[in-house]
């Protein structure tokens, strides 16, 4: 079974850092890309980036490039989100999801999330 | 970035009706090599992450009831719930995967 499994909730003052991480578990971890979600208070669901855990590639969208790192321990089949000095506006959940694989043109690559962590609630107040 | 407008914001609907979320694409979603749809479609309750509804713009996910169906091709799409049943209330998201980065529509919540 396939299992995603997020840290739990940080509280957290502005200027602080932070990693969160995601466990993932019932399948070939480095073989799939795992993308981070955010959801602010009320809002929609932001894609900000995803890693492929066989080679840490990443790629971020622009929105986020610059203000979070993705990456990934094999070893132990985590992905991790980080902050180097946290805002007010990073209140929000973040979920970590797998993407499903498509494969054309003798290339794989990925495609929607098939599998969700159960969320991690950053909240950032001074 | 392809930008995805989803309408209605939102939409109230009797039980045992039909409820129709139209999804819309900046760019075509439509890959020409293989004439596949990169679109997928969420519902997401209060408290939980999203679940995977469809897939390549109408292939339901296993599991998903038949009541849930996706239509469309190149810049718009549509999520339609024929005889809404009450767990169905739920917000809705179309999300694109044609490139990155893979940008969700803005939402539509479904109400009774």
């Amino acid at each position: 079974e396939v299992q995603l499994v997020q840290s739990g909730a940080e509280v957290k003052k502005p200027g602080e850092s932070l990693k969160i991480s995601c466990k993932a578990s019932g399948y070939s971890f480095t073989y799939y890309w795992i993308g981070w979600v955010r959801q602010m208070p009320g809002k929609g669901l932001e894609w900000m980036g995803m890693i492929y855990p066989g080679d840490s590639d990443t790629r971020y969208s622009p929105s986020f490039q610059g203000q979070v790192t993705i990456s990934a321990d094999k070893s132990i089949t985590t992905a991790y989100l980080q902050w180097s000095s946290l805002r007010a506006s990073d209140t929000a959940v973040y979920y970590c999801a797998r993407h499903g694989r498509f494969c054309r043109d003798d290339s794989c690559y990925p495609a929607y999330f098939d599998y969700w962590g159960q969320g991690t609630l950053v909240t950032v107040s001074s | 970035d392809i930008v995805m407008t989803q309408s209605p914001d939102s939409l109230v609907v009797s039980l045992g009706e039909r409820a129709t979320i139209n999804c819309k694409s900046s760019q075509s979603l439509l890959y020409s090599s293989d004439n596949k749809n990169y679109l997928a479609w969420y519902q997401q309750k209060p408290g939980q992450p999203p679940k995977l509804l469809i897939y390549l713009a109408s292939t339901r996910e296993s599991g998903v009831p038949d009541r849930f169906s996706g239509s469309g091709s190149g810049t718009d799409f549509t999520l339609t719930i024929t005889s809404l049943q009450a767990e169905d209330v739920a917000l809705y998201y179309c999300q694109q995967y044609y490139s990155s980065p893979k940008t969700f529509g803005g939402g539509t919540k479904v109400g009774i």
